[in-house]
């Protein structure tokens, strides 16, 4: 069965703040997809990044950067010099190729205050 | 192109009516979700298909059915709307198995 989890239900920072997003996930097959989704107050749903069970290579796109960890299961989202645009709803996502199903974590709330 | 267009944007049901939620892709994608998005719970899988003639049940299945006659489309039919279906419901397709989803821009679904 797939799974993932994402304990951190709200977080608040001050602009200009690191902020690390935890994501946790299970499953038993050996080759996954692993994904970010941002959902701004609009409500829209926007991919960030992919990551398949094959590449640990960690990731940086600007502000934005994960850390991959199969020995954890982990999927980690920082952002670096938070910004009050990036306050949303974030969500990771894992998908199995032999499931075909792309499940979700409850989310966590980024709230980035001036 | 469009990506995925949902329709209707809003709606209000009374217990026990039917409707049908409309999603339509233009990117020749073959696979397509449902989901729905509860307060606290993320987004949930209703039904999923890997292509025209192929559908599949998610995690919380019961109350709707979908068909999957065309690439294009993938309707979610609520067969006796109730107050827990109350959620916003969002349809997404991607390309492959490795794809990330497109996501339309939601239906917010009120059951009274």
């Amino acid at each position: 069965a797939q799974k993932v989890t994402q304990a951190q239900t709200e977080i608040s920072v001050v602009e200009k703040e690191d902020v690390t997003l935890d994501c946790v996930y299970e499953t038993r097959d050996t080759t996954y997809y692993l994904f970010w989704y941002k959902q701004p107050p609009s409500g829209e749903l926007v991919f960030l990044i992919r990551r398949n069970s094959f590449d640990e290579q960690n990731e940086i796109s600007g502000r934005y950067s994960w850390n991959f960890q199969k020995s954890t299961s982990s999927f980690n989202f920082t952002i670096t010099a938070s910004q009050v645009v990036d306050s949303a709803v974030y969500f990771c996502a894992l998908r199995t190729y032999n499931t075909d199903k792309l499940i979700f974590g409850t989310g966590t709330r980024l709230q980035v205050f001036p | 192109n469009a990506g995925v267009t949902q329709t209707p944007k809003f709606q209000v049901l009374k217990t026990g009516q039917s409707m049908t939620l409309q999603c339509a892709q233009d990117m020749n994608h073959e696979y397509m979700s449902w989901y729905r998005q509860d307060p606290g719970m993320g987004l949930r899988l209703i039904h999923y298909s890997v292509g025209a003639g192929i559908t599949d049940q998610g995690e919380v299945p019961n109350g709707y059915n979908v068909s999957r006659s065309t690439t294009e489309d993938f309707p979610l039919r609520l067969l006796s709307a109730a107050p827990s279906q109350t959620s916003v419901y969002f349809c997404a397709s991607s390309y492959g198995r490795a794809q990330g989803y497109t996501f339309g821009s939601g239906t917010r679904l009120t059951v009274v």
